[in-house]
């Protein structure tokens, strides 16, 4: 069975750091890119950040750009996603997803596989 | 890196057809053929019931199709049915290796 199950959410103070982690099983994983989708508290799916199957490539949204950085151990099947100088508007749970297609270094497609998230807070 | 807009919320009756709309530009939408949808349940993962416009993942009934024209994408539920209450949420990729959501749409199935 294709499984994602995230780890590492907290409750942390603002200009802090934490680190999630994914681990991915059921299929092979480095050959699908993976990306962090976020949704803060009674708002919609915000997009994070993407990392290609090989890990030589990465992207993030506009608004964690130089705060968060996204990195994966295909060895260990896992994906993670680094987070500094975190503000009150990261609150949200984070969601790892795998991309539909295994031919792409981006979800251009869509993403099949997605996580039961994992909460992060940020507040003083 | 505008969220595309989709209506706040649709309702339909049992075995009626709903569809849901999401507008973007010509950046998003409108550009390119990469338009997802996902079913979102409160406090579960989010499940895909439709990419590149139209394609349906095994074992998403075909009740559930897509479609696009300009820069509007649609997602058209028939049959509709209980357990299709859920939130709603178009996807596109819009350039620069950037994706994009929309707002969300709450179903409602009187």
């Amino acid at each position: 069975e294709v499984q994602l199950l995230e780890s590492g959410g907290d409750l942390v103070q603002p200009g802090g750091s934490l680190r999630l982690s994914c681990a991915a099983s059921g299929f092979t994983f480095s050959n699908y890119a993976m990306s962090w989708v976020r949704q803060a508290p009674g708002k919609g799916l915000e997009w994070v950040s993407s990392i290609s199957g090989s890990g030589g490539s990465t992207y993030y949204t506009d608004s964690v750009k130089g705060r968060f950085t996204i990195s994966r151990d295909n060895s260990k099947n896992t994906v993670y996603l680094q987070m500094n100088s975190l503000r009150a508007e990261d609150t949200a749970v984070y969601y790892c997803a795998k991309d539909i297609s295994s031919n792409s270094f981006f979800p251009y497609y869509g993403m099949d596989v997605w996580g039961q998230g994992t909460t992060v807070s940020v507040s003083s | 890196q505008s969220a595309l807009t989709q209506p706040r919320s649709v309702s339909g009756s049992p075995g009626q057809s709903v569809t849901i709309s999401c507008t973007g530009t010509s950046s998003d939408v409108g550009g390119y053929n990469y338009v997802s949808w996902y079913q979102h349940h409160p406090g579960k993962a989010p499940k895909v019931m439709i990419y590149e416009v139209s394609k349906r993942p095994s074992g998403v009934p075909d009740r559930f199709s897509g479609s696009k024209s300009g820069n509007t994408a649609s997602l058209t539920i028939s049959g509709l049915q209980a357990e299709d209450e859920a939130d709603y949420y178009c996807c596109s990729y819009a350039g620069s290796y950037t994706v994009v959501f929309g707002g969300g749409t709450k179903l409602t199935v009187l």
